[in-house]
C-alpha cells in the first residue's frame, strides 16, 4: 500500500521553542493532507486540512498562528508548533489523500511531542 | 451533523474465533467509509476502503460491508489471531470532504 512518512517520531523540547514535523507521501501525490492530534485513549481530533499550494483550513478552536501548516508540494506538508508549551504535548498524526485514485487516506506513524 | 459511533468500545475474544465490529453513522450522504487499525503509540494503518457505491470489500481475513440506507458498516475478522489485537477505527468521508472518525473499538485477542 501507499506509504506516508512522518518525521520525527519523537521529539522533546523546552518550553518556548518551536518544533517542525514533516509529513511526506512517498509513492503518490497527495492532493490533500490532514493534521490530527490525539490524546491518550482518545480518537483523532482534526486540526487542519491543507491542499497543495493554498492556505490550510483550520478547525474551530485551533490556533493557526500556533500551529503553522505548510503544504509546499504534492508530497510534503509540515506542521510547526510555535512557542511550544507543556499543554502542546501530544501525539500528532498526519494523513494524506491519494486524490488522483481512490481517495483513500494513508497515515503517517505519528510524532510524539513532549514539551518540558 | 454527521456522527460516527462504534460499538462495542472494547472487545476480548479467544484466538481463532470470528468476530464483527460495528460502525454506525447518522448521515447517509457519504463519499466513502474507511476502516483502520491503530497499534499503541503508532499511526493508523488503512485496512479497507468502501466507496459509497459499493456494498463490501475484502482483504484476506477481513471483510467490510456498507449499508448506506441504514447507516451501518461492519468489519468482519475471520479466524482471529493475537496479532489482530489493536484499536479499530472507522471513518466516514462526507460530501463536504470532511472526515469523521469513530472513537474506535479496542480489540484484544486472547491467546
Amino acid at each position: 500500500g501507499a506509504v506516508v512518512s512522518q518525521h520525527p517520531s519523537r521529539v522533546i523540547c523546552k518550553s518556548g521553542t518551536s518544533v517542525k514535523i514533516e509529513c511526506r507521501s512517498l509513492d503518490f501525490q497527495a492532493t490533500t493532507m490532514f493534521w490530527y492530534r490525539q490524546f491518550p485513549k482518545q480518537s483523532l481530533m482534526l486540526m487542519a486540512t491543507s491542499n497543495e499550494g493554498s492556505k490550510a483550513t483550520y478547525e474551530q478552536g485551533v490556533e493557526k498562528d500556533k500551529f503553522l501548516i505548510n503544504h509546499a508540494s504534492l508530497t510534503l506538508s509540515t506542521l510547526t508548533v510555535t512557542s511550544a508549551h507543556p499543554e502542546d504535548s501530544s501525539f500528532y498524526i498526519c494523513s494524506a489523500r491519494d486524490g488522483w485514485n481512490t481517495g483513500e487516506l494513508f497515515f503517517g506513524e505519528g510524532s510524539r511531542l513532549t514539551v518540558l | 451533523k454527521q456522527e460516527v459511533t462504534q460499538i462495542p468500545a472494547a472487545l476480548s475474544v479467544p484466538e481463532g474465533e470470528n468476530l464483527v465490529l460495528n460502525c454506525s453513522f447518522t448521515d447517509s450522504a457519504i463519499y466513502n467509509l474507511q476502516w483502520f487499525r491503530q497499534d499503541p503509540g503508532k499511526g493508523l494503518t488503512s485496512l479497507l476502503l468502501i466507496q459509497s457505491s459499493q456494498r463490501e470489500q475484502t482483504s484476506g481475513r477481513l471483510n467490510a460491508s456498507l449499508d448506506k440506507s441504514s447507516g451501518r458498516s461492519t468489519l468482519y475478522i475471520a479466524a482471529s489471531q493475537p496479532g489482530d489485537s489493536a484499536t479499530y477505527l472507522c471513518a466516514v468521508r462526507k460530501r463536504d470532504d470532511k472526515i469523521i472518525f469513530g472513537k474506535g473499538t479496542r480489540l484484544h485477542i486472547l491467546p
